[in-house]
């Protein structure tokens, strides 16, 4: 079974400070990587994904992460976080399952980011 | 444009009752998903449903029971409430499901207590 794990519970940060987050998952096939973020009281919005092509994908608000095969990692990251960056961050893997319409969707154990002004 | 809704946002109940979580979207999406999401677990599915009149079961499904009579809608019940089912349940969904380029969407959540 598939499994992705988030190596940070929590990370401080203050602000304009370089961020990165670590994704590795376990699945040997095809993957869809997902980066979601959740601002306090709200629910989760899509950060960035990567389906295929170009392994550095850029997302909203600054985002991008790597696609690394060798490593099974995605990566999070950002050259420098604001104060409104304090959000829980949950990376997402989905196995293409033999090429069937449906993969099930596995997330990490989410990071909390907190930055401070 | 009202995407997913959810209600009731917050709930507190007593073991042994039972609990329906609505779930709705207004965009027509096929594909729709229940999660909870728990400290140190991250979002886990409990059910999710490829159409009107198809569920399957997800990563923990014990103890829930969905249905989808109607596209835009996908409720849980917790037929007999426990303490364990206490957390935070998302309902999302997407056009043609997660293996796709679509963007899945989540829903404000339903903070669930049970006493």
């Amino acid at each position: 079974a598939q499994s992705v794990s988030q190596h940070n519970h929590h990370v401080i940060l203050s602000e304009a400070a370089s961020l990165e987050l670590g994704c590795n998952y376990s699945y040997g096939g095809t993957v869809n990587l997902f980066w979601y973020v959740q601002y306090p009281g709200q629910h989760l919005q899509l950060l960035l994904k990567y389906f295929s092509g170009d392994p550095l994908v850029k997302g909203i608000k600054g985002f991008e992460a790597e696609f690394i095969k060798s490593k099974f990692s995605f990566n999070l990251r950002k050259p420098s976080v604001q104060w409104s960056d304090t959000a829980e961050y949950f990376c997402a893997v989905n196995a293409d399952a033999g090429g069937t319409s449906y993969g099930k969707l596995t997330f990490g154990q989410g990071t909390i980011l907190t930055v401070h002004p | 444009d009202a995407g997913i809704t959810q209600s009731p946002r917050y709930k507190i109940t007593e073991t042994g009752r039972q609990v329906t979580l609505m779930c709705h979207q207004t965009w027509s999406h096929s594909y729709m998903f229940w999660y909870r999401q728990d400290l140190g677990h991250g979002l886990r599915l409990i059910y999710y449903s490829a159409a009107a009149d198809i569920t399957d079961k997800g990563e923990v499904p014990d103890g829930y029971v969905v249905s989808r009579s109607k596209t835009e809608n996908f409720p849980l019940t917790l037929e007999s409430a426990t303490r364990s089912q206490t957390s935070v349940y998302f309902c999302a969904s997407n056009l043609h499901g997660p293996s796709s380029t679509d963007t899945q969407y989540f829903g404000p959540g339903t903070r669930l207590t049970v006493l």
